[in-house]
């Protein structure tokens, strides 16, 4: 079954932090990984979009990198605000069913950084 | 440019009622779609739309139906609302099989 999972569930830093949240999945063949940041009663946004070829990809204080061979994704957060509080949500790319390009969507890590 | 925009943001439905969720994009976008979210759930696609005039099934489409007659709207119908049916429904949209495009959601809930 093709699947993405996320850890941890959730997890609280203090601000100024360095955290690292875990994407592992199951989904053959991969296309892509997105990782996206949704805010409390927001819309995901979109951080990353590595392919299989990209081992790692930034976006300001967000590092993702990618191990296509083990299938698995981590997003570091360096030097974390408060603004960081949110779910990261690991979203995978391959082809599902006979289809191609089917998004499978992990539940997401809710992160908390405390003051 | 306002992105995706969804109306309405919030919504009570009584079991039975009907209603359409709105959708629309400025970023001519030809592919558009409709997600649920469910507390502790990855979100679920609904329907699909790669153009104007074309839709198809997501994983969870019973007791829902879509149209696209533009580029820009996408309206999700709920027939026969069920409390089942009680979610955070989210639109999208994207270039081909690019980057998602969300809009911020519209909470419903059926008693």
């Amino acid at each position: 079954k093709n699947q993405v999972e996320q850890s941890p569930q959730s997890l609280i830093i203090l601000e100024g932090k360095n955290c690292t949240l875990q994407c592992n999945y199951t989904v053959s063949p991969f296309s892509n990984l997105r990782w996206y940041k949704q805010d409390t009663g927001r819309g995901p946004v979109s951080l990353t979009i590595m392919t299989f070829s990209e081992n790692t990809k930034s976006n300001g204080r967000y590092t993702a990198t990618l191990d296509a061979d083990t299938k698995q994704s981590s997003l570091h957060i360096t030097a974390s605000q408060l603004s960081d509080s949110a779910s990261y949500i690991c979203v995978v790319s391959g082809r599902v069913g006979g289809a191609t390009n089917k998004l499978i969507f992990g539940t997401g890590t809710l992160l908390a950084v405390q003051p | 440019n306002a992105g995706v925009t969804q109306t309405p943001k919030f919504r009570i439905l009584k079991i039975g009622q009907s209603m359409t969720l709105q959708c629309t994009q400025d970023m001519n976008h030809n592919y558009m779609y409709w997600y649920r979210q469910d507390p502790g759930m990855g979100l679920k696609l609904i329907y699909y739309s790669v153009g104007a005039g074309i839709t198809d099934k997501g994983e969870v489409p019973n007791g829902y139906n879509v149209s696209r007659s533009t580029t820009e709207d996408f309206p999700l119908r709920l027939e026969l609302a069920a409390p089942s049916q009680t979610s955070v429904y989210f639109c999208a949209s994207s270039q081909g099989t690019g980057e998602l495009f969300f809009g911020e959601g519209s909470r419903l809930t059926v008693l």
